[in-house]
């Protein structure tokens, strides 16, 4: 089984509108999410995490992401979507065993004027 | 803001030819990573370093592949003999001191074709 899932490959939203991107993550000890960006010959820009505490994570840029542990999802929310928002987005997921991240397969964003 | 640097951000090879990738990590993390990123695919892991030797490596960090840190700053990937399946953006990414909360830093990438 896959150990995070983006189940998007695609994400199309208008400017202005809330976006959502999914991800999903194999439960295996106590996980600790990440999401980060790729913008177009760049690196990954770290964006947010989860380690413990309040389920609603804040971070960069204005989104946020929310930790379900019922439903193993760790989706990353903006309330209003900004056409320089358009880029690759990658959850990621760090054991309690080991320290490298497990990414998913990574979902693109595009915001339409 | 420090940030971890990548040298070459583009590097084109024939196969069997070795190839370095550089990176520089932020100065005072003591934990480095390789991960790469085939042409649409997800990111991988390859190999984590700390304290001059390799922590974790995955499968794909097999006998072509070395790491060092040579002189307290740069940390290096090398691949003795390329493939054509070599061919990918690599990463570097470091973080101060291995705790599971922890944020990894990555670098801008280093693109690698091998022809």
């Amino acid at each position: 089984a896959q150990s995070v899932a983006q189940p998007e490959d695609q994400v199309n939203v208008a400017e202005g509108n809330p976006l959502t991107v999914k991800c999903t993550y194999s439960v295996s000890g106590n996980p600790y999410l990440f999401w980060y960006v790729q913008y177009p010959n760049r690196g990954l820009q770290f964006l947010l995490k989860y380690i413990t505490g309040d389920n609603l994570v804040k971070g960069s840029y204005g989104f946020e992401a929310e930790f379900n542990k019922s439903q193993t999802s760790f989706h990353l929310k903006k309330p209003s979507a900004l056409v320089s928002d358009s880029a690759l987005y990658f959850c990621a997921k760090r054991e309690n065993a080991g320290n490298m991240l497990t990414f998913g397969g990574g979902t693109r964003l595009m915001v339409k004027p | 803001e420090p940030e971890v640097t990548q040298t070459p951000s583009h590097q084109v090879t024939q196969m069997g030819q070795e190839v370095i990738l550089r990176c520089v990590p932020i100065s005072n993390h003591l934990y480095f990573y390789w991960y790469r990123q085939i042409l649409g695919q997800k990111v991988e892991f390859l190999v984590s370093f700390y304290n001059n030797e390799i922590s974790e490596k995955s499968e794909i960090f097999d006998d072509q592949f070395s790491v060092e840190r040579p002189d307290g700053s740069n940390f290096t990937l090398k691949i003795r003999s390329t493939k054509l399946e070599d061919s990918a953006m690599y990463f570097c990414a470091s973080f101060v001191s291995g705790g599971f909360g922890e944020t990894q830093y990555f670098g801008p990438g280093t693109r690698l074709l091998v022809l």
